[in-house]
């Protein structure tokens, strides 16, 4: 599997826009950059994924490298509630004859909000 | 958006006892679900992925008769860990992906204290 790199930690004072960012220079041509995030006792939650194109949700806009080689997670105003871990993940597909679908978590990078 | 329901929530057990865990999809049919196991200040580790009416596919160095899944539906996977002990303390989580999605769905996440 492809992997990704991204900083163990960031800080943002509330209400400003927080930039993560994500290096993944072993991704494939067809592997989707995913992002989830978890807060505290609590399973991940999905963010927003993309291909090649930048992508904007109602959570976050992610911006793609033309190389696709890195990506970049932006909240656009932090909250408190934003307060979390997140993970940037390259989908796999395994080629199964279950067409079987795998993410496989790193570190992430845990991100706190200054009120 | 689509929901994952997990209970327990949290559970306490003996040593040497069996701890089931559900997992449901309340609002569309899963065809694959996914069970993580993350201990305190880790990453999610993937420890199976369980297809409705087949067995399940265990990530290298799972024992699969200790972490028993069953996938009897579209929308019930449960994981049974058998005779607890205490290293198998952890945070366990599920997830499940719909048939046309990309986003995984993460249940709330079951905290296991074996004592």
């Amino acid at each position: 599997d492809a992997k990704t790199t991204q900083p163990n930690s960031m800080e943002s004072n509330e209400e400003e826009p927080v930039h993560l960012p994500c290096n993944h220079s072993t991704i494939s041509g067809t592997d989707y950059i995913h992002w989830y995030r978890q807060l505290p006792s609590q399973g991940p939650e999905y963010v927003i994924h993309g291909l090649t194109s930048n992508v904007n949700n109602r959570m976050a806009s992610l911006a793609i490298a033309e190389d696709r080689k890195s990506s970049t997670l932006i909240l656009h105003r932090a909250t408190l509630r934003d307060a979390a871990v997140y993970y940037c993940i390259l989908r796999a597909m395994a080629y199964s004859g279950a067409g079987s679908y795998q993410l496989t978590f790193g570190k992430g990078t845990k991100l706190s909000v200054i009120p | 958006g689509a929901v994952v329901s997990q209970h327990p929530s949290r559970v306490i057990c003996k040593s040497g006892t069996s701890v089931k865990i559900e997992c449901r999809s309340l609002d569309f049919q899963a065809t694959t679900m996914f069970w993580y196991r993350q201990f305190p200040k880790q990453s999610l580790m993937l420890m199976a992925t369980s297809n409705e009416g087949s067995k399940a596919t265990y990530e290298q160095g799972v024992e699969k008769d200790k972490f028993l899944i069953n996938h009897a539906s579209l929308t019930l996977s449960t994981l049974t860990v058998t005779s607890a002990h205490p290293e198998d303390s952890s945070f366990y989580i599920c997830s499940a992906r719909d048939m046309t999605g990309e986003k995984l769905f993460f249940g709330s996440g079951t905290q296991l204290s074996v004592l």
